[in-house]
């Protein structure tokens, strides 16, 4: 059972690149969410999906899109790479059908733009 | 908007000592509060999660506390190991969208 799949674990990206960081869940999890974690600030959430078919803006979307591609993928792209956006990337699931889940993360993806 | 603090920011503590660790929130209306641990350069663990309507659950070493009414949460480690060495996160969970919205974290060392 592998649960939350987060591919790559590390990149270097140039600004103004563009890239995709993928995720795939094995859980059958209905909410799916992307965080950036920076020194000081704690996690925060980019963009989440409650359900298949839907995405949210979170608290720090801006120069972000997302895609829940089907039940088990939501990727998240960076259009037009910035240095502001060197961070560590983590996703994270859950079921989202009762008020006692505990939430799923995959390792992260550290990603630098220089 | 919620907000999730948890201060200290560090904490360091001799091999045995009990740890005490503290997160605040400011909107009360949550379904849960959940305690991960992270450990450097990995993802998330969670380690308790405390519903709405408890006062406290219990994992081993670990108890956590659930003070809505106050917006305080606690996590205490009792007799701790060089292994609880890690950043410890609380996160409060509520309905709409099913988000949860996470404090900085206290890192954790424990000296042998």
């Amino acid at each position: 059972n592998a649960g939350v799949t987060q591919t790559p674990k590390f990149q270097v990206l140039k600004t103004g690149q563009s890239m995709t960081l993928q995720c795939a869940q094995d859980m059958n999890h209905n909410s799916m969410y992307w965080y950036r974690q920076d020194p000081g600030m704690g996690l925060r959430l980019i963009y989440y999906s409650a359900s298949e078919g839907t995405t949210d803006k979170g608290e720090v979307p801006n120069g972000y899109n997302v895609s829940r591609l089907n039940k088990r993928e939501f990727s998240l792209r960076l259009e037009s790479a910035a240095p502001s956006q060197t961070s560590v990337y983590f996703c994270a699931s859950l079921e989202g059908l009762r008020r006692d889940e505990k939430l799923f993360f995959g390792s992260g993806t550290q990603l630098s733009v220089l | 908007k919620q907000e999730v603090t948890q201060i200290p920011a560090a904490l360091s503590v001799p091999e045995g000592e009990n740890l005490v660790l503290n997160c605040s929130f400011t909107d009360s209306a949550i379904y849960n509060l959940q305690w991960f641990r992270q450990d450097p350069g990995k993802g998330l663990t969670s380690l308790l999660l405390i519903q709405s309507s408890q006062r406290e659950q219990t994992s081993g070493r670990l108890n956590a506390s659930l003070d809505k009414s106050s917006g305080r949460s606690t996590l205490y480690i009792a007799a701790s190991q060089p292994g609880d060495s890690a950043t410890y996160l609380c996160a409060t969970f509520k309905a709409a969208g099913n988000k949860l919205t996470f404090g900085g974290g206290t890192r954790v060392l424990v000296k042998p």
